[in-house]
Protein backbone atom coordinates (compact mmCIF):
# COMPACT_ATOMS: atom_id res chain seq x y z
CA UNK A 1 0.00 0.00 0.00
CA UNK A 2 0.72 3.46 0.17
CA UNK A 3 3.43 4.23 2.39
CA UNK A 4 6.81 6.58 2.96
CA UNK A 5 9.51 5.32 5.10
CA UNK A 6 11.75 7.97 7.03
CA UNK A 7 15.49 7.26 8.43
CA UNK A 8 17.02 7.90 10.95
CA UNK A 9 14.31 8.15 13.47
CA UNK A 10 16.72 11.05 15.42
CA UNK A 11 20.13 12.33 14.51
CA UNK A 12 22.10 14.47 16.90
CA UNK A 13 24.30 16.83 14.76
CA UNK A 14 27.08 19.15 16.59
CA UNK A 15 26.06 23.31 15.60
CA UNK A 16 27.79 24.02 12.36
CA UNK A 17 27.51 20.28 10.96
CA UNK A 18 25.55 19.04 8.38
CA UNK A 19 21.96 16.86 9.05
CA UNK A 20 20.42 15.06 6.09
CA UNK A 21 17.39 13.21 6.54
CA UNK A 22 16.32 10.69 3.80
CA UNK A 23 12.99 9.27 2.70
CA UNK A 24 11.56 6.35 0.41
CA UNK A 25 8.39 6.17 -1.15
CA UNK A 26 6.52 2.61 -2.55
CA UNK A 27 4.21 4.51 -5.36
CA UNK A 28 6.04 5.37 -8.48
CA UNK A 29 3.02 7.83 -9.23
CA UNK A 30 3.40 10.24 -6.68
CA UNK A 31 4.54 13.34 -8.18
CA UNK A 32 4.98 16.02 -4.66
CA UNK A 33 6.94 15.65 -2.01
CA UNK A 34 7.08 18.62 0.93
CA UNK A 35 9.26 18.64 3.74
CA UNK A 36 7.47 20.04 7.44
CA UNK A 37 9.41 21.02 10.51
CA UNK A 38 7.42 20.82 13.99
CA UNK A 39 8.48 22.63 16.47
CA UNK A 40 7.13 21.13 20.15
CA UNK A 41 3.82 22.28 20.65
CA UNK A 42 3.30 23.96 17.69
CA UNK A 43 2.10 23.05 13.90
CA UNK A 44 3.75 21.71 11.29
CA UNK A 45 5.42 24.21 8.76
CA UNK A 46 6.56 23.99 4.96
CA UNK A 47 10.24 24.48 5.10
CA UNK A 48 11.12 23.11 1.55
CA UNK A 49 9.03 20.89 -1.15
CA UNK A 50 10.06 19.42 -4.80
CA UNK A 51 8.35 18.35 -8.14
CA UNK A 52 9.01 15.76 -9.41
CA UNK A 53 10.31 17.37 -12.61
CA UNK A 54 13.05 18.52 -10.09
CA UNK A 55 15.95 16.52 -9.03
CA UNK A 56 16.93 19.28 -6.45
CA UNK A 57 16.26 22.77 -4.96
CA UNK A 58 17.64 24.61 -2.75
CA UNK A 59 16.48 27.37 -0.23
CA UNK A 60 19.66 29.15 1.52
CA UNK A 61 20.39 26.42 4.17
CA UNK A 62 18.47 23.95 3.04
CA UNK A 63 18.14 21.40 0.45
CA UNK A 64 16.19 18.61 -1.21
CA UNK A 65 17.30 16.12 -3.81
CA UNK A 66 14.97 13.73 -5.35
CA UNK A 67 15.61 10.42 -6.99
CA UNK A 68 12.77 9.28 -8.79
CA UNK A 69 14.15 5.99 -10.02
CA UNK A 70 14.76 5.18 -6.69
CA UNK A 71 11.89 6.27 -5.40
CA UNK A 72 13.77 8.49 -2.25
CA UNK A 73 14.00 12.09 -1.66
CA UNK A 74 16.69 13.54 0.93
CA UNK A 75 16.50 16.82 2.77
CA UNK A 76 19.95 18.26 3.72
CA UNK A 77 20.74 21.09 6.35
CA UNK A 78 24.13 23.27 6.31
CA UNK A 79 25.54 24.92 9.09
CA UNK A 80 23.07 23.73 11.26
CA UNK A 81 21.75 26.05 14.30
CA UNK A 82 20.36 25.65 18.29
CA UNK A 83 16.91 26.83 16.05
CA UNK A 84 16.60 23.70 13.78
CA UNK A 85 15.56 21.83 16.58
CA UNK A 86 13.07 20.07 15.52
CA UNK A 87 10.97 17.31 14.75
CA UNK A 88 11.03 17.14 10.55
CA UNK A 89 8.12 15.42 8.52
CA UNK A 90 8.84 13.81 4.79
CA UNK A 91 5.67 13.18 2.76
CA UNK A 92 4.28 12.64 -0.55
CA UNK A 93 0.99 13.02 -2.69
CA UNK A 94 -0.11 9.95 -3.85
CA UNK A 95 -3.14 10.79 -5.43
CA UNK A 96 -3.76 13.31 -8.48
CA UNK A 97 -6.34 15.69 -8.04
CA UNK A 98 -6.50 15.28 -4.64
CA UNK A 99 -5.02 16.87 -1.53
CA UNK A 100 -3.87 13.23 0.37
CA UNK A 101 -0.42 13.80 1.83
CA UNK A 102 1.18 10.52 3.17
CA UNK A 103 3.77 11.28 5.81
CA UNK A 104 6.99 9.56 7.32
CA UNK A 105 7.16 8.83 10.90
CA UNK A 106 9.28 11.95 11.48
CA UNK A 107 12.97 12.32 12.42
CA UNK A 108 13.52 14.47 15.76
CA UNK A 109 16.70 16.58 15.17
CA UNK A 110 18.87 18.12 18.03
CA UNK A 111 21.77 20.59 17.59
CA UNK A 112 24.08 20.30 20.08
CA UNK A 113 25.97 23.98 20.84
CA UNK B 1 -4.42 36.91 5.47
CA UNK B 2 -4.95 34.97 8.76
CA UNK B 3 -4.01 31.58 9.19
CA UNK B 4 -5.97 28.35 9.41
CA UNK B 5 -7.52 28.72 12.29
CA UNK B 6 -8.94 25.04 14.36
CA UNK B 7 -11.23 25.37 17.53
CA UNK B 8 -11.31 24.55 20.39
CA UNK B 9 -7.37 23.80 20.86
CA UNK B 10 -7.97 21.52 23.55
CA UNK B 11 -10.58 19.10 24.87
CA UNK B 12 -11.52 16.36 27.47
CA UNK B 13 -13.77 13.94 26.52
CA UNK B 14 -15.03 10.13 28.29
CA UNK B 15 -14.80 7.35 26.21
CA UNK B 16 -18.32 6.75 24.55
CA UNK B 17 -18.85 10.65 24.21
CA UNK B 18 -19.26 12.45 20.91
CA UNK B 19 -16.93 15.61 19.75
CA UNK B 20 -16.87 18.18 16.71
CA UNK B 21 -14.01 20.22 15.94
CA UNK B 22 -13.79 22.96 13.81
CA UNK B 23 -11.43 24.27 11.35
CA UNK B 24 -11.37 27.69 9.64
CA UNK B 25 -8.92 27.54 6.33
CA UNK B 26 -6.77 30.64 5.04
CA UNK B 27 -9.34 33.35 3.00
CA UNK B 28 -9.93 31.78 -0.28
CA UNK B 29 -8.60 28.41 -0.02
CA UNK B 30 -11.57 25.75 -0.84
CA UNK B 31 -9.82 22.33 -0.09
CA UNK B 32 -9.54 21.08 3.36
CA UNK B 33 -7.92 18.39 4.78
CA UNK B 34 -8.03 16.75 8.41
CA UNK B 35 -4.61 14.57 10.15
CA UNK B 36 -4.69 12.57 12.99
CA UNK B 37 -1.45 13.12 14.85
CA UNK B 38 -0.07 10.50 17.51
CA UNK B 39 2.97 9.52 19.33
CA UNK B 40 3.02 5.82 17.72
CA UNK B 41 0.95 6.46 14.42
CA UNK B 42 2.75 9.58 13.23
CA UNK B 43 0.56 12.23 11.02
CA UNK B 44 -2.50 10.01 9.32
CA UNK B 45 -4.73 11.54 6.74
CA UNK B 46 -8.29 11.34 7.84
CA UNK B 47 -10.18 12.98 4.77
CA UNK B 48 -10.11 15.55 2.30
CA UNK B 49 -13.14 18.30 1.15
CA UNK B 50 -13.50 20.34 -1.55
CA UNK B 51 -16.41 22.41 -2.51
CA UNK B 52 -18.86 20.52 0.76
CA UNK B 53 -17.74 17.57 -1.00
CA UNK B 54 -15.72 14.71 1.00
CA UNK B 55 -13.04 14.30 -2.75
CA UNK B 56 -10.73 11.49 -0.47
CA UNK B 57 -10.69 9.39 2.70
CA UNK B 58 -7.63 7.64 4.61
CA UNK B 59 -8.38 4.23 6.60
CA UNK B 60 -10.59 5.43 9.19
CA UNK B 61 -13.56 3.82 10.71
CA UNK B 62 -16.68 5.27 9.94
CA UNK B 63 -16.73 6.53 13.29
CA UNK B 64 -14.62 9.49 12.57
CA UNK B 65 -16.57 11.62 9.44
CA UNK B 66 -16.50 15.41 8.70
CA UNK B 67 -18.39 18.02 6.61
CA UNK B 68 -17.47 21.15 4.89
CA UNK B 69 -19.53 24.57 4.10
CA UNK B 70 -20.47 26.79 1.39
CA UNK B 71 -17.67 29.21 3.25
CA UNK B 72 -15.06 26.64 2.77
CA UNK B 73 -14.97 26.13 7.07
CA UNK B 74 -14.81 22.61 8.08
CA UNK B 75 -15.65 19.97 10.93
CA UNK B 76 -15.39 16.49 11.79
CA UNK B 77 -16.77 14.97 14.32
CA UNK B 78 -15.82 11.65 16.39
CA UNK B 79 -18.41 8.93 17.89
CA UNK B 80 -18.44 6.54 20.32
CA UNK B 81 -14.87 8.07 21.39
CA UNK B 82 -12.61 5.49 22.00
CA UNK B 83 -9.36 5.90 24.39
CA UNK B 84 -7.20 5.37 21.05
CA UNK B 85 -8.60 8.40 19.69
CA UNK B 86 -6.69 10.58 22.05
CA UNK B 87 -4.25 12.62 19.58
CA UNK B 88 -3.64 15.59 17.91
CA UNK B 89 -6.04 16.92 15.28
CA UNK B 90 -5.03 18.72 12.47
CA UNK B 91 -6.77 20.23 9.76
CA UNK B 92 -4.66 22.31 6.92
CA UNK B 93 -6.34 24.31 3.89
CA UNK B 94 -4.84 24.93 0.06
CA UNK B 95 -6.55 27.19 -2.60
CA UNK B 96 -7.88 24.80 -4.97
CA UNK B 97 -7.22 21.12 -4.34
CA UNK B 98 -6.79 20.37 -8.06
CA UNK B 99 -3.29 20.03 -8.12
CA UNK B 100 -1.88 17.14 -5.52
CA UNK B 101 1.22 19.12 -5.66
CA UNK B 102 -0.54 22.37 -3.96
CA UNK B 103 1.31 23.21 -0.56
CA UNK B 104 -1.05 22.29 2.40
CA UNK B 105 -1.02 25.31 5.64
CA UNK B 106 -1.13 23.69 9.16
CA UNK B 107 -3.77 24.79 11.26
CA UNK B 108 -2.35 24.69 15.50
CA UNK B 109 -4.56 21.75 15.86
CA UNK B 110 -6.47 20.65 18.31
CA UNK B 111 -5.67 18.24 21.32
CA UNK B 112 -8.61 15.79 21.88
CA UNK B 113 -7.71 13.58 25.40
CA UNK B 114 -10.19 10.66 25.64
CA UNK B 115 -10.82 9.29 29.61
Amino acid sequence: GENVEQHPSTLSVQEGDSAVIKCTYSDSASNYFPWYKQELGKRPQLIIDIRSNVGEKKDQRIAVTLNKTAKHFSLHITETQPEDSAVYFCAATLIQGAQKLVFGQGTRLTINP
Amino acid sequence: KAGVTQTPRYLIKTRGQQVTLSCSPISGHRSVSWYQQTPGQGLQFLFEYFSETQRNKGNFPGRFSGRQFSNSRSEMNVSTLELGDSALYLCASSPWGHRSEETQYFGPGTRLLVL
